[in-house]
């Protein structure tokens, strides 16, 4: 089945890098996702890796992927106080003909930067 | 800015009563999903609907039911509510096209207390 774990909370200090860190269990994921939300908001895809990928790099955000041992990590470098959010790992086998595509969310890690 | 709407933002209704929860999707884009969201967890897929009909469902009972219509809005209904229905929910909106990331638009939400 399907499960994806994370780590509940990670405190940094402004300027320093952060790095969250996910564990998945379904091999067959397709793409896996990070997301950010807000207090009060909806969920905004940040970065998507496609699972045959390694590494994937925009802007400040660096994904990397260890699909032996089924790791994600997101590292966010120079953190601002504006990254303050939660931080949900999901995957996906990606939709199928039918255009059925189930997200499968972690619990989310909460980031707190530190001014 | 998703471009993806919900209404209401903010709900409150008694134990045993019934709710319909409203989103407005991308034009164009053929699926919706909803996702349920406890506090202090991950979303929850409850369901995905494409082009009108549902094409997959979450670990949900079936008082959460579910139209999607041709003008891209649809609906979530819950009968005979709990307790435990008090939550955030999300729909997501996608292309619904197979072999492609299908990233999905997340509304705001609508925030659903029972008491």
């Amino acid at each position: 089945g399907e499960d994806v774990e994370q780590s509940l909370f990670l405190s940094v200090r402004e300027g320093d890098s952060s790095v969250i860190n996910c564990t998945y269990t379904d091999s067959s994921s397709t793409y896996l996702y990070w997301y950010k939300q807000e207090p009060g908001a909806g969920l905004q895809l940040l970065t998507y890796i496609f699972s045959n990928m390694d590494m994937k790099q925009d802007q400040r955000l660096t994904v990397l992927l260890n699909k032996k041992d089924k790791h994600l990590s997101l590292r966010i470098a120079d953190t601002q106080t504006g990254d303050s959010a939660i931080y949900f790992c999901a995957e996906t086998f990606g939709a199928n003909s039918g255009g059925y595509q189930k997200v499968t969310f972690g619990i989310g890690t909460k980031l707190q930067v530190i001014p | 800015e998703t471009g993806v709407t919900q209404s209401p933002t903010h709900l409150i209704k008694t134990r045993g009563q019934q709710v319909t929860l409203r989103c407005s999707s991308q034009s164009g884009h053929n699926t919706v999903s909803w996702y349920q969201q406890a506090l202090g967890q991950g979303p929850q897929f409850i369901f995905q609907y494409y082009r009108e009909e549902e094409n997959g469902r979450g670990n949900f009972p079936p008082r959460f039911s579910g139209l999607q219509f041709p003008n891209y809005s649809s609906e979530l209904n819950v009968n005979a509510l709990e307790l435990d229905d008090s939550a955030l929910y999300l729909c997501a909106s996608g292309p619904g096209t197979s072999g492609s990331n299908n990233e999905q638009f997340f509304g705001p939400g609508t925030r659903l207390t029972v008491l």
